[in-house]
Formats: structure tokens, sequence, C-alpha cells
């Protein structure tokens, strides 16, 4: 199974700050099989990259994603008021497919 | 537009079962795999299981394999989940969830609201 650790657990910033989350697998994840998704309180999660660097339908471009093999990087350019929640990683390239433990980007 | 809507929650005792469905509309049901993915109250998300767009191939987590079985009804446009010998530990929030293609290894483009499982005595 692959293991994916987040860092940092929480992230607190100001709105127009850019906010860099990071996602380290425990074994090399083929760069097509690692996505992003947010979730806000009492929502479903959200797409946001897949392939570890392109973005879903209606994605604003403030967020891009990147990495390769075991480390890969979310990166929020300008961080608007509705960007505060919970960001998890995922690896669907090998089976059981995992999440991280997520991210909580909160204002400062 | 593309919607995936679950229903058949609820509460259940240790042992007992519970079948949940996801009636999905706006896209071609019989093309895409589908998943199920829950999150227990105040954690993170969890892969549960996966069938392939014509119901051939099927993945379970080592949490869930035995008890819990997916299945779909491409004629119905509806996905299935038939959670038998339940424990306090499946209490959860299921998501249906939908691949971005067939088979398993695409990502998880739309997600359902969410139906909630409380295993509890």
């Amino acid at each position: 199974e692959t293991v994916l650790t987040q860092s940092p657990g929480t992230l607190s910033l100001s709105p127009g700050e850019r906010a860099t989350l990071s996602c380290r697998a425990s074994q090399s994840v083929g760069s097509s099989y690692f996505a992003w998704y947010q979730q806000k309180p009492g929502q479903a999660p959200r797409l946001l990259i897949y392939g570890s660097s392109n973005r879903a339908t209606g994605i604003p471009d403030r967020f891009s994603g990147s990495g390769s093999g075991t480390d890969f990087t979310l990166t929020i350019s300008r961080l608007e008021p509705e960007d505060f929640a919970v960001y998890y990683c995922q690896q669907y390239g090998s089976s059981p497919i995992t999440f991280g433990p997520g991210t909580k980007v909160d204002i400062k | 537009q593309v919607q995936l809507v679950e229903s058949g929650g609820g509460v259940v005792q240790p042992g007992g079962s519970l079948r949940l469905s996801c009636a999905a509309s706006g896209f071609t049901f019989s093309d895409y795999g589908m998943h199920w993915v829950r999150q227990a109250p105040g954690r993170g998300l969890e892969w549960v299981t996966f069938i392939r767009f014509d119901g051939g191939n099927k993945y379970y987590a080592a949490s869930v394999r035995g008890r819990l079985t997916i299945s779909r009804d491409n004629s119905k446009n509806t996905l299935y989940l038939q959670m038998n010998s339940l424990r306090r530990e499946d209490t959860a929030v299921y998501y249906c969830v939908k691949a971005d293609g067939g088979y398993l290894y695409y990502d998880m483009d739309v997600w359902g609201k969410g139906t909630t499982v409380t295993v509890s005595s």
C-alpha cells in the first residue's frame, strides 16, 4: 500500500498570500496518477488537480500542481477567501487507492 | 448536469446490514467506473471500493473485503453498496464517486453529496 504523508497539517495564512502544500509518497507514484482534492466543511470533496499538474474543469489558474516520483506539491498563488478549506492528495496508480491525511488551510 | 445522488443511509446495530444506492444522471453511466469513498466523523477520506464500467472487475479496501459488496445496474444508471456484518468503525459518510474513465486508474471527477451510515447499539 502506498502511504501518503501531507505537510504541514495546518497552514495559517492571510488572503492574498501564497500557499504551498506538500505530499510525500512511501513509494514512487506515476505522475499521471496523482490528484489533489479540496473539501469545505459540510461539503463533498472536489477535484482540483489530476495527473499531478492538470487543473480540473472550472478550477481557477491560481491553483497549480507539480511533482513526480515521491514528492508532489499543490500551490495556491494568491489565496482567496473561498480557498480556506482542507486539501487532500491522492494516488490512483495502484490498488488500494490512498489519500493523504489532509492539510487544513485556515485564516491567520 | 452530471449528478450523483446517494440514498439508503441510516442507523444500524453492529452486525447488521444496509444497502446504499447511488442514482447517476447527466452522463453515460455504463461508460465509467464508479467508487465508494467514506469519511468517518472528523476524519479524512478513505477509499472503500471500485467497480469497472461493465461490472467486470471489482476492488476492495482490506478493511471491508468480505463484508461490503459493490454492484451496478447499468440499465437503471444505479450503483449499489451492500453492507453486511457492520462494525462501529464503518460509521461514516459514504460518497458515491465517478471515475474519469472506465477502469480503476483514473481520477475521481464527480462526487455525490454523501449518505450517512451510523453503526450503533
